[in-house]
């Protein structure tokens, strides 16, 4: 079945870099595009980022557009995501989640926690 | 970007009772409307996508309807496990947005 495991997460000071992995298994991970959505303590959901199976298109939202990279190695089955100049709003438990039809977002990992603190 | 609002933010709900979540776009989404229920310290899980297909191994009683702008999720006949909160979201338009959750309680 569909396996998606985060890791990477920490507590990190302001202003810091950190870069979040997602091992991907039971499905072949180059047809999928690929999410990473994040969930600040408490509270909802906040979609962060997109990749295309190919990773040749990426799109972010806007608290987080020129701060993040989405890439990923298919050769792998390996997705990555890395926030550089973080900030407090940046903690929160980031999973990944595959897209299985088209925009639908069918599976997700169990997320990595990013605290982000000094 | 669209703007979802689910209401109520609470909903108190007996076992066996039916339950009724609602999601208003702030434009048209058409059918890309999913749903999502998340418990305490898990992942959220796909109940329901373009607007009223259930995902798989997602029990009957898990229903959707509407679309456009005004989307609902039935779940009737309440049971212990679904007690949970519930999120929609829309992927009409990038970015994708999601409603800001209906926490489903025990009465």
């Amino acid at each position: 079945q569909v396996q998606l495991v985060e890791s990477g997460g920490g507590v990190v000071q302001p202003g810091r870099s950190l870069r979040l992995s997602c091992a991907a298994s039971g499905f072949p991970f180059s047809n999928n595009a690929m999410h990473w959505v994040r969930q600040a303590p408490g509270k909802g959901l906040e979609w962060v980022a997109l990749i295309s199976a190919d990773g040749s298109f990426r799109d972010y939202a806007d608290s987080v557009k020129g701060r993040c990279s989405s890439s990923r190695d298919n050769s792998k089955n390996t997705l990555f995501l890395e926030l550089n100049s973080l900030r407090g709003e940046d903690t929160a438990i980031y999973y990944c989640a595959r897209e299985g039809i088209v925009g639908v977002v069918d599976d997700w990992g169990q997320g990595t926690l990013v605290t982000v603190s000094s | 970007e669209i703007l979802m609002t689910q209401s109520p933010a609470t909903l108190s709900v007996s076992p066996g009772e039916r339950a009724t979540l609602s999601c208003r776009a702030s434009q048209s989404v058409g059918n890309n409307l999913a749903w999502f229920q998340q418990k305490p310290g898990q992942a959220p899980r796909l109940l329901i996508y373009d607007a009223s297909t259930r995902a798989a191994g997602v029990p009957a009683r898990f229903s959707g309807g509407g679309s456009g702008t005004e989307s609902t999720l039935t779940i009737t006949s309440l049971q212990s496990e679904d007690f949970a909160v519930y999120y929609c979201q829309q992927y009409h338009i990038r970015p994708l947005t999601f409603g800001g959750g209906t926490k489903v309680e025990i009465k």
